[in-house]
């Protein structure tokens, strides 16, 4: 069971600031396998990013995905207010056949 | 635009059952798989179960194994989740997600449907 591991826990950072948050997969999955969800209070899920690197429809371009292997990269350039919020990234595999990370929870600082 | 609409959920006591319903618009339900996704309260997001695009493949995580069946009707467009045997840990927001695939092998849920609360107590 691939394993996935997203750092930090909380990200504290004010607007116009870049945030770069981490997911790492316990082995080596396919780039084209992971991708990322923002999820605000009260809300579904919302896809972001899929394919390590490809944005979803709708989703501006301050946000953007890399990496390879075990480690995965969600950079959002400048925040916005509405980008305040927990990020997940997802793995699809063999058993189970969906795994999503923990979650980093970007606030305000 | 795309909409997943679930219901069916509620209060039930350790050991009920329930079925859970989504009905899906918007997008050509027949044609792409669904999953449902869980989310204990002020917790993280659990993949539960999967199902094909004609309900001949289903898929389930370990912890639901058994004891959870999922279906589809696509001249509905509904999908379904039966639980049964419900235990504390399953309480949570139960989320109908689309499942969607990119150029063969990249599995993602692009729409996702606002949830259906589940609460286990006695």
């Amino acid at each position: 069971e691939i394993v996935l591991t997203q750092s930090p826990g909380t990200l504290s950072l004010s607007p116009g600031e870049r945030a770069t948050l981490s997911c790492r997969a316990s082995q080596s999955v396919s780039s084209s396998s992971l991708a990322w969800y923002q999820q605000k209070p009260g809300q579904a899920p919302r896809l972001l990013i899929y394919g390590a690197s490809i944005r979803a429809t709708g989703i501006p371009d301050r946000f953007s995905g890399s990496g390879s292997g075990t480690d995965f990269t969600l950079t959002i350039s400048r925040l916005e207010p509405e980008d305040f919020a927990v990020y997940y990234c997802q793995q699809y595999g063999s058993s189970p056949l969906f795994t999503f990370g923990p979650g980093t929870k970007v606030d305000i600082k | 635009e795309v909409q997943l609409v679930e219901s069916g959920g509620g209060l039930i006591q350790p050991g009920g059952s329930l079925r859970l319903s989504c009905a899906a618009s918007g997008f050509t339900f027949s044609k792409y798989a669904m999953s449902w996704v869980r989310q204990a309260p002020g917790k993280g997001l659990e993949w539960v179960s999967g199902i094909s695009t004609t309900g001949g493949s289903t898929f389930y995580a370990d912890s639901v194994k058994g004891r959870f069946t999922i279906s589809r009707d696509n001249s509905k467009n509904s999908l379904y989740l039966r639980i049964n045997s419900l235990r504390a840990e399953d309480a949570a927001l139960y989320y109908c997600a689309k499942w969607s695939r990119y150029d063969g092998n990249s599995d993602f849920f692009d729409y996702w449907g606002q949830g259906a609360l589940v609460t286990v107590s006695s």
